[in-house]
Order: C-alpha cells, then structure tokens, then sequence
C-alpha cells in the first residue's frame, strides 16, 4: 500500500521560504506525477504543482513565480518551495500521487495526511 | 481557470434518505477525442484528506459503497447519495482534472438530520 508523508516546518515567518518534503513508501515514485494541493479555510482545496519522476512540471500560475518543485527518485522523495510567504499561504499542505501511471492528469487516490504550515512572526 | 461551483454549500438529510450534490464547470470538462468527463469527487472528513470516491465522471474508485454514484456530462455533474449512513457525514468536493490548472469546488456539508 503507497503511503506519503509530508515533513517540514510547521511554522515560517513572513517572507520566508516554505519548504516541505514528500516521502513515499510502499511503493515506487518512478513511473508517476506527483503534486501538492493545500487547504486554507479562506481559498478551500488548491492544486499548487505537479512533478512527474523524470522531472517534467507544472505549476498552477497564481503560485508560478514563488514555487518550485523537485524530485529526488533515489530517495523516492519530492519536495515543494514556496518564496516569499504570506499569512495567505497558512494552509494545510498535502502531497498526492496522480492516479493513473504516466498520466499527468491530476486526480488523487494516495494522500498524505497534510501538515499545517502557519505563517507568522 | 475553470471556476467548479457546487450547490448547496450544505444538505441536512435523514439517515436512509437520498443526498443529491451538484458541481457546474465553467466550461465543458468532457474531452471529444476519447468522450470522457475530466472530473472526480471527493469525500472528506474532519481531520483527513480528501477520499476519492468518483473518477471520469461517474466511475466508482476501489472499495466505494455503491451507494454513491457520479452522474453528468460536459459542465453539469451530479453527486448522489443514495441511501444516507452515518458514516457518509463529511464534506465533498468535485474537481477536474482536464487542463492545469486543476480546480476544486468549494465544498457541500453533508449532515444528518
């Protein structure tokens, strides 16, 4: 069974640098794209960017100047950048996997099981 | 970006009763070369990601009661739950996947009266 699990900070200061990793078990993160979505209360559920295992990516365009997402395959690990944060960008963060191998289309059937991020000084 | 509204923001349903949750897409999510909705459902509960319970529109994932089943085509989707159970108390969304970025709706409250 393929379990995530996100790691990182639970707390950046305003105009800092998010960082937060996904560590993938149980199976392999060759053959797959991965994403992070996060979940405030105010924005709801929002699809961030995806990584596919070769490294191809995709970033939604209201984030695309502050992220950056890389993928490390002998760890079986991706990980998420976010600069110059905000208390906007307090948010729950999950990583997923897309569903379907090769596939770049995103829908999630493995989740991790989130982490808070806040920001504040 | 693909606006996905759902309605209503929440439903007070008895237990054994039908629940219906609707989505609207912007724009149509139904791709012509393979005649496939891009949109999924999902179930969340109080403290846990999301649950995929619907895929392509209507597809049921792995292990879903089929109770629960995906309906429409093109911007109008449907979200039903035939026979309401305690466990089913959660909050569900629809969100597609045809072209990044990929966008969530905002959410139905499902609650039992």
């Amino acid at each position: 069974q393929v379990q995530l699990q996100e790691s990182g900070p639970g707390l950046v200061k305003p105009s800092e640098t998010l960082s937060l990793t996904c560590t993938v078990s149980g199976g392999s993160i060759s053959g797959y794209y991965w994403s992070w979505i996060r979940q405030s209360p105010g924005k709801g559920l929002e699809w961030i960017a995806y990584i596919s295992s070769s490294g191809s990516t995709d970033y939604n365009p209201s984030l695309k100047s502050r992220v950056t997402i890389t993928v490390d395959t002998p760890k079986n690990q991706f990980s998420l950048k976010l600069r110059s944060v905000t208390a906007a960008d307090t948010a729950v963060y999950y990583c997923a996997r897309h569903f379907a191998a090769g596939y770049s289309s995103g829908w999630y059937e493995y989740w991790g099981r989130g982490t808070l991020v806040a920001v504040s000084s | 970006d693909i606006v996905m509204t759902q309605s209503p923001d929440s439903l007070t349903v008895s237990l054994g009763e039908r629940a219906t949750i609707n989505c609207k897409s912007s724009q149509s999510v139904l791709y012509g070369s393979n005649n496939k909705n891009y949109l999924v459902w999902y179930q969340q509960k109080s403290g846990q990601p999301p649950r995929l319970l619907i895929y392509w529109a209507s597809t049921r994932a792995s292990g879903v009661p089929d109770r629960f089943t995906g309906s429409g085509s093109g911007t109008d989707f449907t979200l039903t739950i035939s026979s309401l159970q305690v466990e089913d108390v959660a909050v569900y969304y629809c969100q597609h996947y045809y072209k990044t970025p990929f966008t969530f709706g905002g959410g139905t409250k499902v609650e039992i009266k």
